[in-house]
């Protein structure tokens, strides 16, 4: 079956921008994280949906950062007034409820001029 | 600190080696740990999980010592599609799904 899906796969923006990437999960699959992935750094947590449950955003590393989760399926993952420091690489995973195996979607490139 | 300690590496070892990567975790309530493994330019893929009796799957044996806080993974008979970053991850003690990653250890298999 189809895996994690997350566009777009590189973006390249200007400081100051906003940016959304996208997350499509695995069928079925009532969890979704985001995970950012800076040059040689491990992946950070950033967000977590579990169904209709508040999310966690304690990983969110301002409040330029925000994430919604529509219908408990394709996620957004929204960079306001983008910075340097955002470049990183942009990791979503799904899994079939909270515990189980996450599973990785390729990731987005960000790149921040 | 870092809540999971790696060696960058990288490990270059020669085809049919035996390599051991070590990891260790600052949190003592982690309760679940893992292997991914993640090839250059691509998503980190579980390789295995590690329980505290020490699990096996082919060629790679993940071993974990609670009381030191210290996971291991053995590789036996080094391929050369085993080279990839190995990245030792742990759960938040206080959530079952907030996965910590370490920094990841590269290894090099060469011919």
């Amino acid at each position: 079956g189809a895996g994690v899906s997350q566009s777009p796969s590189n973006k390249v923006t200007e400081k100051g921008k906003d940016v959304e990437l996208r997350c499509d999960p695995i069928s079925g699959h009532t969890a979704l994280y985001w995970y950012r992935q800076s040059l040689g750094q491990g992946l950070e947590f950033l967000i977590y949906f579990q169904g209709n449950s508040a999310p966690d955003k304690s990983g969110l590393p301002s409040d330029r950062f925000s994430a919604e989760r529509t219908g408990g399926s394709v996620s957004t993952l929204t960079i306001q007034r983008t910075q340097q420091e955002d470049s990183a690489v942009y990791l979503c995973a799904s899994s079939r409820t909270v515990g189980e195996t996450q599973y990785f979607g390729p990731g987005t490139r960000l790149l921040v001029l | 600190r870092k809540e999971v300690e790696q060696d960058p590496g990288p490990f270059n070892v020669p085809e049919g080696a035996t390599v051991a990567f070590n990891c260790t975790y600052s949190n003592s309530a982690s309760q679940s740990f893992f292997w991914y493994r993640q090839d250059c330019r691509k998503e980190p893929k579980l390789l295995m999980s590690v329980y505290s009796s020490g699990n096996e799957d082919g060629r790679f044996t993940a071993q974990l010592n609670r009381a030191s806080q210290y996971i291991s993974l053995l590789i036996r008979d080094s391929k050369l599609s085993d080279s990839a970053t190995y990245l030792c991850v742990v759960t938040r003690g206080d959530s079952s799904y907030k996965l910590i990653f370490g920094s990841g250890t590269r290894l090099l298999v060469r011919p």
